[in-house]
């Protein structure tokens, strides 16, 4: 069945630092991708996604590329903050009919002034 | 504002008695879903459904279940909790097409089975 791997945690940065969390994926077809974010005691919410090969997601100074030839959808981001600390879920859309987003474990980013 | 509300946020309760979590969404959208998050497994789907009187299994469905009466509403019931349901549950919901736009998630509902 389709399957999510990202970089295990946590992973702990200085302000200002550069940020990658790497995501790949095993998939039949043409999944889309996102990235989620949670933050401390909320709720998932859509950091960014990519619907097909080669686009790139992005939002808050972050980006993630659909690399089809890798199956990677990495997250990237140049400078985090300390608002960034919260918990990363790469998830693709299973596209069997249930419209289910299958999901990373997650990475817990925290960013140190 | 656009959200899925879920009520409680945080309940403790004993094996065996029954309990139901609510899920409410004001986006009109089709489908919904229940997800559970444990450490180091991620998120898990339970229950979905793609719309009023339309419910099918998830990938852990064992001890739960779900009703779809009306397109707003998803609540999720636990007819004889047991420890190993404790965990952090998620309501979730999209458009029919939610595979490409996404989900708008819950704040959460941290169960506690004693």
């Amino acid at each position: 069945g389709n399957s999510v791997t990202q970089m295990e945690g946590p992973v702990t940065l200085s302000e200002e630092a550069f940020l990658t969390i790497n995501c790949t994926y095993t998939a039949t077809g043409y999944p889309s991708l996102f990235w989620y974010v949670q933050y401390p005691g909320e709720g998932l919410q859509l950091l960014l996604k990519a619907t097909k090969a080669d686009d790139k997601g992005s939002n808050k100074g972050f980006e993630a590329t659909y690399r089809k030839e890798t199956t990677s959808f990495h997250l990237e981001k140049g400078s985090v903050q300390v608002s960034d600390s919260a918990v990363y879920f790469c998830a693709l859309s299973d596209q069997g009919g249930s419209e289910k987003l299958v999901f990373g474990k997650g990475t817990k980013l925290t960013v140190n002034p | 504002e656009a959200q899925v509300t879920q009520n409680p946020r945080y309940l403790i309760t004993v094996t065996g008695k029954k309990l139901t979590v609510t899920c409410s969404q004001n986006m009109n959208h089709e489908y919904m879903s229940w997800y559970r998050q444990d450490p180091g497994l991620g998120l898990r789907q339970i229950y979905y459904s793609m719309n009023v009187e339309v419910t099918d299994k998830g990938d852990v469905p064992e001890g739960y279940k779900v009703s779809r009466k009306e397109k707003r509403n998803f609540p999720l019931i636990l007819e004889s909790p047991s420890p190993n349901q404790t965990s952090l549950y998620f309501c979730a919901s999209s458009t029919l097409t939610g595979g490409d736009y996404g989900y708008t998630f819950g704040s959460g509902t941290r169960l506690t089975v004693v």
